[in-house]
């Protein structure tokens, strides 16, 4: 059954510590994205990567970081730095070449700090 | 550069009514359209797609766009709401190069039985 998976769906955690958001696809495509979303402002882009060992940051990268070890594999991590880590993390994933390429989108995780 | 624009951020349609959803992109280049549909606490889910192929569009359950170049317009409609069509709606553009995003703020449908 291909998809993407996000882990855990609810993350609880207290003001000033690190947490790392996982994300894990078995579609075999290339770039891996992460999203932040919150009520009322859309999806905004937060890294992305096109190739392992390799990642750009998006639109809102402060306070972030991301590795991409595996194709597979694409993990956020709040760090203490995020000055409003409360959100919706979504991740996705998608195909790269001349033409469209739709992206496909993981069920998110809902982090709360506190 | 890509950003799309979705007028209102909260539509409420009848059972049976006729759902439209807007969304005007600005480009610089010939761009890709998608409208993606968010469920409470779900990621997004892929409606439909516009590859220039043609320039109305369908999608998955009942949904459609069509293409206006002429008016920068990629609306979302569906003839006849149904009760599981509440939900959050995405409208996105893409370059023809690369594959970043981007999307609108969203629209909330809900309908009313």
């Amino acid at each position: 059954d291909g998809g993407i998976t996000q882990s855990p769906k609810y993350l609880f955690r207290k003001e000033g510590q690190n947490v790392t958001l996982s994300c894990e696809q078995n579609l075999n495509h290339d770039a891996m994205y992460w999203y932040r979303q919150d009520p009322g402002q859309g999806l905004r882009l937060i890294y992305y990567s096109q190739i392992v060992n390799d990642f750009q940051k998006g639109d809102i990268a402060e306070g972030y970081s991301v590795s991409r070890e595996k194709k597979e594999s694409f993990p956020l991590t709040v760090t203490s730095a995020q000055k409003n880590p409360t959100a919706f993390y979504l991740c996705a994933s998608g195909t790269l070449g001349t033409g469209i390429h739709e992206q496909y989108f993981g069920p998110g995780t809902r982090l709360t700090v506190t | 550069a890509q950003s799309v624009t979705q007028l209102g951020s909260h539509v409420s349609v009848s059972e049976g009514a006729l759902v439209l959803l807007r969304c005007n992109y600005s480009s610089s280049v010939p761009p890709y359209l998608f409208w993606y549909v968010q469920y409470p606490n779900q990621g997004l889910q892929l409606l439909l797609k516009y590859t220039s192929a043609a320039t109305l569009v369908k999608g998955i359950n009942g949904f459609e766009a069509e293409f206006k170049k002429s008016e920068t317009s990629f609306h979302l409609t569906k003839p006849s709401a149904h009760m599981s069509d509440a939900a959050e709606y995405f409208c996105a553009v893409s370059a023809n190069t690369g594959n970043q995003f981007y999307f609108g703020t969203g629209t909330s449908l809900t309908v009313i039985p």
